[in-house]
């Protein structure tokens, strides 16, 4: 019952590196979210795939990518990280048209940039 | 603009003693309202939710809340606190202006503290 995956749990990066983050969900979810999390600013979406094969921007995209692998998986890539991107970033899933639905987090990639 | 606003960075209360966490939010349409908490180091958890209905919901661990159309709020409550409930608490509305997604706007979050 392992519901929302991430891995890493830990990352350290230089300016200019580049990383994905990965993200599984084993409850057959259709939608998928990435957020990350700001001290004294909550969570804010980054990108969201409502169904295998689409995705979307959210609030926050800038210096990201995502690949909606498959049903299943939704990865997130910094190609040329920055400081800034220092952050808790959290996959969500949830189930597709049933916008009453919560959504369920992953424990989360801290990320550092130096 | 849509928003949610939680106007209390920490709140603190005595073991025992009642806990009201706040939360307003301004959304077009009907709103569809969450909370959720948060401990160190993990997830976030779903406690409860507003879709339609009784105003007064109930959730997980024993936290209930009122969801108020004319104040535009939906505070989070429990009875008696417990030390365990120390974590930080989320509001959010689901973004009405993206269809059926079920994107979510999320409150900046409330440290809650319960001193034993």
């Amino acid at each position: 019952n392992a519901g929302v995956t991430q891995t890493p749990k830990f990352q350290v990066l230089k300016t200019g590196q580049s990383m994905t983050l990965q993200c599984a969900q084993d409850m057959n979810h259709n939608s998928m979210y990435w957020y990350r999390q700001d001290p004294g600013m909550g969570l804010r979406l980054i990108y969201y795939s409502a169904s295998e094969g689409t995705t979307d921007k959210g609030e926050v995209p800038n210096g990201y990518n995502v690949s909606r692998l498959n049903k299943r998986e939704f990865s997130l890539r910094l190609e040329s990280a920055a400081p800034s991107q220092t952050s808790v970033y959290f996959c969500a899933s949830s189930e597709i048209d049933r916008a009453s639905q919560p959504q369920h987090f992953g424990d989360g990639t801290r990320l550092s940039i130096l | 603009a849509q928003s949610v606003a939680q106007p209390e960075d920490q709140v603190n209360v005595a073991e025992g003693n009642p806990l009201t966490v706040k939360c307003t939010y301004s959304v077009s349409g009907n709103p569809y309202l969450f909370w959720y908490v948060q401990y160190p180091n993990r997830g976030l958890q779903f406690l409860l939710k507003y879709i339609t209905g009784d105003n007064l919901v109930k959730g997980s661990y024993g936290f209930e809340a009122e969801f108020n159309k004319s104040q535009t709020s939906f505070h989070l409550k429990k009875p008696s606190a417990l030390v365990s409930d120390s974590a930080l608490y989320f509001c959010a509305v689901r973004d009405s202006g993206s269809g059926n997604t079920g994107k979510l706007i999320f409150g900046q979050g409330t440290t809650l503290q319960v001193k034993p």
